[in-house]
């Protein structure tokens, strides 16, 4: 397992198109977790699965934002009607409940630029 | 939402050169991470700190948790170019970690 990998790596849309986003955690973590990132910040908490079910949600995540998990496995993040706000670096990572603790492991990213 | 806040914001110094970046707040935390984040990748952890007082050393880092464990501070011994990136720190809120702002370090060979 070579960590936590995320796809694509870059996307530019046009706003007001949809964009998905994947997310291969490690195989044996069972806690996987979207972030968010914009220019100057640190990553900002979207929302977080404990296997197949999604347990938190947080207030930046609008209703054109939505995530699965549906096996307990990888991860998708749909953002529908893309606006120039949604630009960022999103960011997933995972944990195990031993780990929790003691921090994540974060993927390199999907840097989003709507134009 | 306990914040975190994380100074200086931009530090630009030379190779070999010594640094400190602070992470404060005002609420007292279970434990404190600290991360490097490269450009274009996420982060990656350094280390947790759980002890108030605790000191851990990674090599040429050097963590501390405040005794009242309310901040934490990173020192650099020797700094390298590839010391440069941006270092988080976060702390454990619920199920998720909540990250400060971020100092962006910049060392020039």
């Amino acid at each position: 397992d070579t960590g936590v990998s995320q796809d694509p790596r870059h996307k530019i849309t046009k706003r007001g198109q949809n964009v998905t986003f994947r997310c291969d955690p490690i195989s044996e973590h069972n806690r996987l977790y979207w972030y968010r990132q914009t220019l100057g910040q640190g990553p900002e908490f979207l929302t977080y699965f404990q296997n197949e079910a999604q347990l938190e949600k947080s207030r930046l995540l609008s209703d054109r934002f939505s995530a699965e998990r549906p096996k307990g496995s990888f991860s998708t993040l749909e953002i529908q009607r893309t606006e120039q706000g949604d630009s960022a670096m999103y960011l997933c990572a995972s944990s195990s409940p031993l780990t929790v603790l003691s921090g994540y492991t974060f993927g390199s990213g999907t840097r989003l630029t709507v134009v | 939402t306990q914040l975190l806040e994380q100074s200086p914001q931009f530090l630009s110094i030379q190779e070999g050169e010594n640094l400190t970046v602070y992470c404060n707040s005002s609420s007292v935390f279970s434990s404190l991470q600290w991360y490097r984040q490269e450009p274009g990748e996420g982060p990656v952890l350094l280390v947790t700190v759980v002890t108030g007082g605790e000191v851990k050393k990674l090599k040429r880092l050097t963590f501390q948790f405040g005794d009242a464990r309310k901040d934490s501070s990173l020192h650099i011994t020797a700094a390298q170019p590839g010391d440069t990136g941006l270092y988080l720190c976060a702390h454990n809120y619920g199920q998720n970690f909540v990250f400060g702002p971020g100092t962006r370090l910049s060392v020039l060979p």
